[in-house]
């Protein structure tokens, strides 16, 4: 079936050091979309990238879509303690009926 | 406060017991889905509504049993649950779904926080 797998799992970082996390998907996306879910609390929508090769920026956060549109990251530079929580990539196939999450990585950031 | 809200927030019920889990967005939405999120299966997605229509089972056991009476509103019944079933159940919305693109995005609820015994 349909997969999107994202990595690593975890990522415990210093706070100011940089973070990056990989989605990839077994098929061609229509879409990717990027949620953040912090302790305790319930996935908020980030971002959607729809073309090809796109990138845009949040502040510190930069997401990419991939040239085949299989792939994705966000990178957060400098991070911060706020930046704690999991961070779950989502991807709408071509041919899909809804969205298929990641499992997500979850970010620790210790001052 | 994301105009999806849930209740109750917490559920303590045995293995006998029926209960059920209520979700309401207030955003004008047209989809509404279930997600099951637990330490082992971080996100599951359950059920998926479209404009009242079910178009997306995914292999759940009998013992959930959705029902969408409206856009607006999303039950998930439960019955003769397993320990296993114990996690955070989540509802969410989008304006449309099945496909269409930026009109996906999802709104997601609190969650209610299920524990069976």
């Amino acid at each position: 079936g349909q997969q999107v797998m994202q990595i690593p799992q975890y990522q415990h970082v210093q706070e100011g050091e940089d973070f990056t996390t990989y989605c990839n998907s077994s098929t061609t996306l229509s879409n990717i979309q990027w949620y953040k879910q912090r302790p305790g609390g319930h996935p908020v929508f980030l971002i959607q990238l729809v073309k090809s090769g796109e990138v845009k920026k949040q502040k510190r956060l930069t997401f990419q879509f991939g040239e085949a549109k299989k792939n994705s990251s966000l990178h957060i530079t400098a991070t911060q303690t706020t930046d704690v929580g999991t961070y779950f990539c989502a991807g709408l196939p071509n041919s899909g009926y809804a969205l298929n999450f990641g499992k997500g990585t979850s970010l620790l950031v210790t001052p | 406060e994301t105009g999806v809200t849930q209740t109750p927030r917490h559920l303590v019920m045995g293995m006998t017991n029926k209960k059920s889990l209520k979700c309401e967005q207030h955003l004008g939405h047209n989809a509404m889905y279930w997600y099951k999120q637990s330490a082992k299966k971080p996100l599951e997605l359950m059920f998926v509504y479209n404009f009242k229509e079910q178009t997306e089972n995914n292999s759940v056991p009998s013992r959930f049993s959705p029902e969408c009476p409206n856009s607006s509103h999303l039950f998930l019944h439960l019955h003769t649950l397993q320990p296993e079933d114990s996690a955070l159940y989540l509802c969410a919305s989008s304006l449309k779904g099945g496909g269409t693109g930026d009109l996906d995005t999802q709104y997601f609820g609190p969650g209610t926080r299920l524990t069976v015994l």
